[in-house]
């Protein structure tokens, strides 16, 4: 079982929706928990980061952790084809080396 | 902003030949990384150093060595390149105890 699971998609939103992205992981002493946006071709970014269990929000972006249930969501409000990216997951042990483990990404595309 | 850069985009490189593939960073960050993502697999980790000399193997090492004289940059070397080597490589850094991670923009390497 891989420690951090990711639908791949693709996942194709009109836009204006509201997007919702998910992740699952295994170990539960996780804990940082990162989204990432990474535009083709590009290096990823850092988008939102969430230590420990609870939401955040940043825009039209929340994030979401649950550690009860080792689920991490990324919510979209009012979605816009600049928004079409891979979004990657990441989590951390919280340790000095900050080793990330990462989602394998899903690919989203709006569409105008 | 914190600024992590690969000292290429592109490269093309002839099977046997040593390659380098540098990362410089401006933010004083203790930690680097280097990563290769390709489809379906996401981003594995080859290498990381925590400190100046310092270097642990990540989950793929084999075939790759690092280099890391100075605290801003680390280098990958690939000591004799093979096509399956041809991927998209991405450099990273954090401070230590944060949880996160900054990318560069990625170096996609062909190897024919």
């Amino acid at each position: 079982q891989k420690e951090v699971e990711q639908d791949p998609g693709p996942l194709s939103v009109p836009e204006g929706a509201i997007v919702s992205l998910n992740c699952t992981y295994s170990n539960s002493a996780f804990q940082y928990f990162m989204w990432y946006r990474q535009y083709s071709r590009k290096g990823p970014e850092l988008l939102m980061y969430t230590y420990s269990s609870g939401n955040k929000e940043d825009g039209r972006f929340t994030a979401q952790v649950d550690k009860s249930s080792k689920y991490i969501s990324l919510f979209i409000r009012d979605s816009q084809p600049s928004d079409s990216a891979t979004y990657l997951c990441a989590t951390d042990y919280g340790g000095a080396t900050n080793k990330l483990i990462f989602g394998t990404g899903t690919l989203l595309a709006v569409q105008p | 902003d914190v600024k992590v850069t690969q000292s290429s985009r592109y490269l093309v490189k002839r099977t046997g030949e040593k390659v380098f593939l540098e990362c410089v960073q401006d933010m004083d960050h203790e930690n680097m990384f280097w990563y290769r993502q390709d489809p379906g697999l996401g981003l594995r980790l080859i290498y990381f150093s925590y400190d100046v000399k310092m270097k642990e193997k990540g989950d793929i090492p084999e075939g790759y060595s690092v280099s890391r004289e100075k605290k801003e940059r680390f280098s990958l070397i690939l000591e004799s390149a093979s096509t399956n080597q041809t991927s998209m490589y991405l450099c990273a850094s954090s401070l230590s105890g944060t949880g996160t991670a900054f990318f560069g923009q990625g170096t996609r390497l062909t190897v024919v």
